[in-house]
């Protein structure tokens, strides 16, 4: 199993320009969680999906934020448009072979100047 | 004051030491206690995972749960230089679809020194 795979894994842009982060779950399983990490937060959970349907956005911070997942191997989490504040690394994780707790991807490394 | 709280060290410690990670909770709700690894520019490697109160070991490590004292410790005997990282405590409260909703402490950055 691959785990857990996300793209970009670094995403340098401009304020006002719209950011799609994509990822990979490990195959399987039917939730998956967006979380971002920031030095000032720390991980806070985003967004989960369980059968493809979001369960909880109440940590979307704003209207600017959104995420989908279309079917049970893909999800984007979608920021338009950008602002400086939103850089930060943002993380999706999905259940393992146990299935009590989840697993981490890479990251997305997002800048936004 | 935050729902879980863990000091961020940083902690400095020679190889071959014994090390003591911390986190202290409010929410006595909580029942899934985990400690995640996360090297630099890495994503966070769970590394042990209890439910309730508790021990549990895997080699060198040891989790902790006193629910009672909301406080969970994780101990890493004969440390090595590879186990220099940030570690995070994370809580979840039930199971079920939402075992996922983790909430993590701030991390604790570790070095251990050859």
């Amino acid at each position: 199993d691959a785990g857990v795979i996300q793209s970009p894994r670094h995403e340098v842009t401009e304020m006002g320009q719209e950011v799609t982060l994509r990822c990979k779950p490990i195959s399987g399983h039917n939730s998956l969680f967006w979380y971002r990490q920031t030095m000032m937060r720390g991980l806070e959970l985003l967004i989960y999906f369980n059968n493809n349907v979001p369960i909880d956005d109440s940590g979307m911070p704003e209207d600017r934020f959104s995420a989908k997942m279309p079917n049970a191997s893909f999800s984007t989490l979608k920021i338009q448009p950008s602002e400086p504040r939103d850089s930060a690394v943002y993380f999706c994780a999905s259940p393992g072979i146990t299935g009590n707790t989840i697993y981490f991807g890479e990251g997305s490394w997002l800048t936004v100047v | 004051q935050k729902e879980v709280e863990q000091d961020p060290g940083p902690l400095s410690v020679p190889e071959g030491a014994i090390v003591s990670l911390n986190c202290t909770y409010s929410n006595s709700a909580f029942q899934y206690f985990m400690w995640y690894r996360q090297y630099s520019r890495k994503g966070p490697e769970l590394l042990m995972y209890t439910y309730s109160s508790g021990n549990k070991e895997d080699g060198r490590f040891t989790a902790q749960v006193d629910k009672s004292s909301k406080y969970i410790s994780l101990f890493i005997r004969d440390s090595q230089p590879s186990d220099s990282a940030t570690y995070l405590c994370a809580m979840s409260l039930t199971g079920g679809t939402s075992y996922g909703k983790l909430t993590f402490g701030q991390g604790t950055i570790l070095t251990v020194h050859p």
